[in-house]
């Protein structure tokens, strides 16, 4: 079936490194893909998103890659700070209709 | 504006109770979500709701049940409450094709 997943449960990074969260997902008709964090006891927050027809979005510090042809989205979230720990979705969803099929999630720890 | 606003916050019930959950969506935004979310697990897709039509359902046993409003609140229920029940329960509102917003979710515990 349909699935979003993610290579690595949990990523330790250096404050001040660079971060990359990857994901796989599996539906290549899929046109739409968003990221989400989700900091503890709280709802997941939307950080950015793409469509197919891009390969690659700058946000605030964020960029998200698109690489349709091996079906790979990765967050890379540059200078990585203490508030940057939570866990990390993506997410997907193919235009048939409006449910987002998600990932597992990523756990980023940031060292000091 | 306002953003998704879910209550209650917190809830405790007894194995097979019902419970119904509440959920406002951000003024205007038509379409309403539910997720299901579990200690270390990521988001288990409910169903969706869009101009008080269930649109699409995820894979939950038939307990699990919800319905939307003509001012698209959603409210979901879960009847005859299971241990395994006890979750984050998160509602997800967007305007049609774009980002979904988050409540902070109903943490719900059966004992």
């Amino acid at each position: 079936g349909e699935s979003v997943g993610l290579h690595l449960p949990t990523l330790s990074v250096q404050e001040g490194d660079n971060s990359i969260i990857n994901c796989a997902y599996s539906n290549s008709a899929s046109d739409y893909f968003i990221w989400y964090k989700q900091e503890s006891g709280k709802g997941p927050q939307f950080i950015i998103d793409i469509r197919s027809n891009m390969d690659k979005r700058q946000g605030q510090r964020v960029t998200v890659l698109l690489n349709k042809t091996v079906k790979h989205l990765s967050l890379q979230i540059a200078a990585t700070q203490p508030g940057d720990s939570a866990v990390y979705f993506c997410a997907e969803n193919t235009g048939s209709n409006y449910q987002l099929i998600w990932g597992a999630g990523t756990k980023l720890i940031i060292k000091p | 504006k306002a953003g998704v606003t879910q209550t209650p916050r917190y809830l405790i019930k007894t194995r097979g109770q019902q419970v119904t959950l509440s959920c406002s969506p951000i003024s205007g935004h038509r379409s309403v979500s539910w997720y299901q979310q579990t200690p270390g697990q990521g988001l288990q897709f409910l169903f969706e709701y869009f101009s008080e039509t269930q649109r699409n359902k995820g894979n939950f046993p038939g307990r699990f049940s919800g319905r939307q409003f003509s001012n698209s609140r959603s409210e979901m229920n879960v009847s005859t409450l299971e241990l395994g029940d006890s979750a984050l329960y998160l509602c997800a509102s967007s305007r049609q094709g774009s980002e979904a917003f988050f409540g902070q979710g109903t943490r719900l515990t059966v004992v």
